[in-house]
């Protein structure tokens, strides 16, 4: 069974700072994607970024990066020097391919989410 | 932004009527999803159509059917309402790869509230 754990339920920092949101996932399957996802105060769904089972590369994109680490089966999101328009919700969520008869899909499975107020 | 709809963004219906909400898209992704959103649980996916015709139950898929009778539309039910299934409905779409989906993107929301 796939799951996706984000234990840090709320999390409030002084803007500037930095702040680290852990994820930490459960699959059997060898080939999988990691996501994350941002929903702001307006409520839409917004695409972070979206990494394969065999790219542990970490990445970083302006002030966001990622820490892939399958030896611990986790993927956490910094945020560097944190600002205010960062406050959202953030959901982690794993991809893995399903097989059903002869088809082979694939089902999305998010965590509960972090919700992170950066206070002025 | 993914051209994908939802309708209605909001409804207030009462307990025990059925209830059909509407997500189209305009990307000819293949797979499509119903979540909801509910305070403490983030998202769980309720059912999820991999092709016409062609779905399957999600995580919390009791009280709601759907249908899927052409690429672009992804009919979710709520066959007798109640109010447990007050909530944010979110559609999402991906696309298959030469490996795997794409990153799914997601339509704006249905706020439901069952009285």
């Amino acid at each position: 069974a796939q799951k996706v754990t984000q234990a840090q339920t709320e999390i409030s920092v002084v803007e500037k700072e930095d702040v680290t949101l852990d994820c930490v996932y459960e699959t059997r399957d060898t080939t999988y994607y990691l996501f994350w996802y941002k929903q702001p105060p307006s409520g839409e769904l917004v695409f972070l970024i979206r990494r394969n089972s065999f790219d542990e590369q970490n990445e970083i994109s302006g002030r966001y990066s990622w820490n892939f680490q399958k030896s611990t089966s986790s993927f956490n999101f910094t945020i560097t020097a944190s600002q205010v328009v960062d406050s959202a919700v953030y959901f982690c969520a794993l991809s893995g391919l399903e097989i059903f008869m002869k088809t082979s899909y694939d089902k999305v499975i998010f965590g509960p989410g972090t919700s992170l107020s950066v206070i002025p | 932004d993914a051209g994908i709809t939802q309708s209605p963004r909001h409804k207030v219906t009462e307990t025990g009527t059925p209830v059909t909400l509407r997500c189209h898209q305009t990307e000819n992704h293949r797979y499509m999803y119903w979540y909801r959103q509910d305070p403490g649980h983030g998202l769980r996916l309720i059912h999820y159509s991999y092709g016409v015709k062609d779905t399957d139950k999600g995580e919390v898929s009791d009280g709601y059917s759907v249908s899927r009778s052409k690429t672009e539309d992804f009919l979710l039910t709520l066959e007798s309402a109640t109010s447990s299934q007050t909530s944010v409905y979110f559609c999402a779409i991906s696309q298959p790869t030469e490996v795997m989906n794409t990153e799914a993107f997601f339509g704006q929301g249905t706020r439901l509230t069952v009285v």
